[in-house]
């Protein structure tokens, strides 16, 4: 079945970078473009950006562009999303999710928890 | 960009009741790239309606959509105890890709 599963809980300072991963299974990886959706507490969804794992193409949200960046291995079908400078805003569940056509998101990773705190 | 916008904030129910939620879109968006879910604390959102108006696999067929144009709904027939959660309207846009969440509707029990 299909699995996607994320990397642990993360606490970081301001101005600093987290790294977070995305493993999956159960399916081709190469063949679904791949999501990060986060949720501060409390709050809605935001859409971050998405990655194509065939060829490593990335669109991001206007307002992430320049801090956040999203890679893959292909070799281990996992995803990557990187964010820098973060700040207390920052602190939220990063989801990842693949998306299903057309642009839904049926398959969702368990979230990791960033916290961004001095 | 296209801002979603969904009404109520907070929708107090009965189990049994029937539950009615507005999405309202920025400008006109296709009704193919109109989507609900739903979330419950602790959880990831689960996908209940795809191109407005169509079912994803396994959800109850108390859950309806509907909507062109820039106004969509979510329809809950009779509320059963599970699905007192928060609802989330979601347009996909295409060039450039971009995704958009509603801010949702909080159902809960009155």
């Amino acid at each position: 079945q299909v699995q996607l599963v994320q990397s642990g809980a993360e606490v970081k300072k301001p101005g600093a970078s987290v790294k977070l991963s995305c493993r999956t299974s159960g399916f081709n990886f190469a063949n679904y473009y791949m999501h990060w959706v986060r949720q501060a507490p409390g709050q809605g969804l935001e859409w971050l950006g998405l990655l194509n794992p065939s060829n490593g193409n990335t669109w991001f949200a206007q307002r992430f562009q320049g801090r956040v960046t999203m890679t893959s291995d292909t070799s281990t079908s996992t995803l990557y999303m990187e964010l820098s400078g973060l700040r207390s805003e920052d602190t939220a569940v990063y989801y990842c999710a693949r998306m299903e056509r057309p642009g839904t998101f049926v398959h969702w990773g368990q979230g990791s928890l960033v916290t961004v705190s001095s | 960009e296209i801002v979603l916008t969904q009404s109520p904030g907070t929708l107090s129910l009965s189990p049994g009741d029937r539950a009615t939620l507005s999405c309202r879109a920025s400008q006109s968006i296709s009704s193919s790239y109109l989507a609900w879910y739903q979330q419950k604390p602790g959880q990831a959102p689960r996908l209940l309606i795809q191109a407005a108006s169509s079912r994803a696999t396994g959800i109850p067929d108390r859950f309806s959509g509907s909507g062109s144009g820039t106004d969509f709904t979510l329809t809950i027939s009779r509320l059963e105890p599970e699905d007192f959660a928060v609802y989330y309207c979601q347009h996909y846009g295409s060039s450039p890709p971009f995704y958009t969440f509603g801010p949702g509707t909080k159902v809960d029990i009155k």
